[in-house]
């Protein structure tokens, strides 16, 4: 399967804490993404960071790339109910054009 | 600006049927791709389309199919439905490779049930 692997599959926080996600893909890519998914609805955009970065920042989420290891985290800080969701990493390859979608984490933040 | 549209919402067929499902695109996206969701596979990428042509394709059977209309608007076809095609279709548009083309904008999603 070319699909990448996120870890852990599944995570409960309390409301407050951060909770971290790590994604690992296969081939090399122009762009990493990570998406978010609310039961069963469509997925939403939440940030791209691309090769050349190494960490990028959007309000409470902060996201690194290890290119050397074909690894990226996502970091949601001070987390809240509403972040429950699933959540999924997204590799991009520029030369074949297609993004291919991690298995995604569930996450689960209790108030 | 409207999002991406997916019409029906919820379909449910029997084995052997053919099933269309529509993707009307955010205005002035040009290009579709569909997925297919299962709780086994995860999202496993189907096709893309560009400009009325099919840029891009997953591994996937020939009882799959799709195509793009000059408006963009996309359908995806499933011929001689199996119980594993049941799933959520889910179609997503971005605009032309650029700074933001790799952003991909999706819809709700059909949910399809083969009985």
């Amino acid at each position: 399967s070319q699909q990448g692997e996120e870890d852990p599959q599944a995570l409960s926080i309390q409301e407050g804490e951060n909770a971290t996600m790590n994604c690992s893909y296969k081939t090399s890519i122009n762009n990493l993404q990570w998406y978010r998914q609310n039961s069963g609805r469509g997925l939403v955009h939440l940030i791209l960071i691309r090769s050349n970065e190494r960490e990028k920042h959007s309000g409470r989420l902060r996201v690194t790339l290890d290119t050397s290891k074909k690894s990226s985290s996502l970091l949601i800080t001070a987390s809240r109910a509403a972040d429950t969701a699933s959540y999924f990493c997204a590799s991009y390859d520029g030369n074949t054009g297609k993004l291919i979608f991690g298995q995604g984490t569930t996450l689960q933040v209790k108030p | 600006k409207a999002g991406v549209t997916q019409t029906p919402r919820y379909l449910i067929k029997t084995r052997g049927q053919q099933v269309t499902l529509s993707c009307s695109p955010i205005s002035g996206h040009r290009s579709v791709s569909w997925y297919q969701q299962t709780p086994g596979q995860g999202l496993q990428f189907l096709f893309e389309y560009f400009s009325e042509t099919q840029r891009n394709k997953g591994n996937f059977p020939g009882r799959f199919s799709g195509r793009q209309f000059s408006n963009s608007r996309s359908e995806m076809n499933v011929s001689t439905l199996e119980l594993g095609d049941s799933a959520l279709y889910l179609c997503a548009s971005s605009l032309p490779s650029g700074t933001e083309g790799e952003k991909l904008f999706f819809g709700s999603g059909t949910q399809l049930s083969v009985l």
